[in-house]
């Protein structure tokens, strides 16, 4: 069954740091998405991304925050200026079509760390 | 805020008994979906209930909507303790945004 790949699994970095974690879609997915979820909380919506341009974004994706599809394959979120409170799992999605008719399929997910 | 709030908040049954999760949520949706995931790994698309059904089936799954409540529930049957996670409802609108989830512990 094809799978949502992420890199890396964990990621520990320095406060103020920059991040870029990378995704890799299903191949035949048009609609990317990132979600994070801070330990023990719920899974939150930061930005889905359509036709090469982000379709939506919550108003936890700020200026610190970009996305990128770079060469058609991989989907990367960046994040330019860590913060502690940027700890969290940070998941990527992808979906055939529009959500209205399929679910969405995860990754993994990459432990961030920002110390 | 459409996201939907499942109840319970933790659930523990012994295996072979049937498990009920309910969601609830606040605004008009296109569609329900509800997804598990293990402990620490990425969540798991289980089935997707648009909001002109009101019922739907995946093997062992059931799941219903009720749009004049604004309800869901998620009825797992004889459940098995590989059935132990999290599970989540989420509700599509612009976004699929995802509720607290319901902590389900199936004991051998």
């Amino acid at each position: 069954e094809p799978e949502v790949t992420q890199t890396p699994s964990h990621q520990v970095t320095q406060m103020g740091q920059e991040v870029i974690l990378r995704c890799v879609p299903i191949s035949n997915h048009l609609y990317f998405y990132w979600y994070r979820q801070i330990l023990g909380q719920k899974v939150e919506f930061l930005v889905s991304f359509y036709n090469n341009e982000i379709s939506e974004k919550s108003e936890i994706f700020d200026d610190q925050f970009s996305v990128e599809r770079p060469d058609g394959s991989n989907f990367t979120l960046k994040i330019r200026s860590t913060k502690l409170e940027d700890s969290a799992m940070y998941f990527c999605a992808s979906v055939r079509g529009t959500g209205a008719l399929y679910g969405y399929t995860f990754g993994s997910g990459t432990r961030l760390t920002v110390v | 805020s459409q996201q939907g709030e499942e109840d319970p908040q933790a659930l523990s049954i012994q295996e072979g008994e049937n498990a009920t999760m309910n969601c609830s949520y606040k605004t008009s949706i296109n569609n329900l979906q509800w997804y598990r995931q293990n402990s620490g790994r990425g969540l798991v698309h289980l089935i997707l209930i648009r909001s002109n059904e009101r019922e739907k089936h995946s093997g062992r799954l059931r799941v219903t909507l009720d749009t004049s409540k604004k309800s869901s529930s998620l009825l797992i049957t004889a459940s098995r303790a590989a059935d132990t996670a999290s599970y989540f409802c989420a509700t599509l609108t612009e976004t699929l945004v995802f509720g607290k989830g319901t902590k389900l512990t199936v004991n051998p």
